[in-house]
């Protein structure tokens, strides 16, 4: 059965420096594999997904990912956080709707 | 906005009561989904509705259930409910039955169980 791990459940950067949330994926065959984003008191908002076509993955608000099989990684990245990031992050798998516990992201001025 | 809503926006019950949560996907969306958001069980996919069938089951409790009307709006039914049923309910929608289409989150029911 397809897994996915964070591996942070809270992460702390300053504004301007980068972004990395960690995912770990397990599968026995290719997975399909997506970044939610919840702000506080909000729904969740898609921000990509791997649909296999590419191994890096761009989503919105600068947001990115790389598809990575041999370390079964699926880890999100920015190149300068804003303080608006400031939200949980989910990874998850799209084949069975299984989601990780969260990383909380947040941002110093 | 993604579209999505959902009513009410908090409720606090008894244990034992029973509780309807409702939701109305986007526009065009025939699929609905329930989630539960808990601190201990992180977020987790109950059941998938697809034009008013019941097509695909997560981590329902029998004392859950849910339908889809011809409207395609959906209610989760929550009953005999326990202390440990207090959580954040999502639905989301999305165009078709596939799993890996995006999905549009509503901003999600609280419940509490006293």
């Amino acid at each position: 059965a397809q897994s996915v791990t964070q591996l942070d459940s809270h992460v702390s950067v300053s504004e301007g420096t980068p972004v990395l949330l960690r995912c770990n994926y397990s599968s026995s065959y290719s997975p399909s594999l997506f970044w939610y984003v919840q702000h506080p008191n909000k729904g969740l908002q898609l921000l990509l997904k791997y649909t296999s076509a590419a191994t890096l993955v761009k989503g919105i608000n600068g947001f990115e990912a790389e598809f990575k099989k041999s370390e079964t990684s699926f880890h999100l990245t920015k190149p300068s956080a804003h303080m608006s990031d400031a939200a949980e992050y989910f990874c998850g798998s799209q084949g069975n709707l299984i989601f990780g516990k969260g990383t909380k992201l947040s941002v110093k001025p | 906005d993604s579209g999505v809503t959902q009513t009410p926006k908090h409720l606090i019950t008894a244990t034992g009561q029973r509780v309807t949560l409702r939701c109305s996907p986007r526009s065009g969306d025939l699929s609905v989904y329930w989630y539960q958001q808990s601190l201990d069980q992180g977020l987790q996919f109950l059941i998938q509705y697809y034009n008013g069938e019941e097509r695909a089951k997560g981590n329902i409790l029998e004392r859950f259930s849910a339908q889809q009307f011809p409207d395609l709006h959906s209610e989760l039914n929550l009953s005999s409910l326990e202390l440990g049923d207090s959580a954040l309910y999502f639905c989301a929608s999305s165009v078709g039955l596939d799993f890996r289409e995006t999905q549009y989150f509503g901003p999600g029911t609280r419940l509490l169980v006293l």
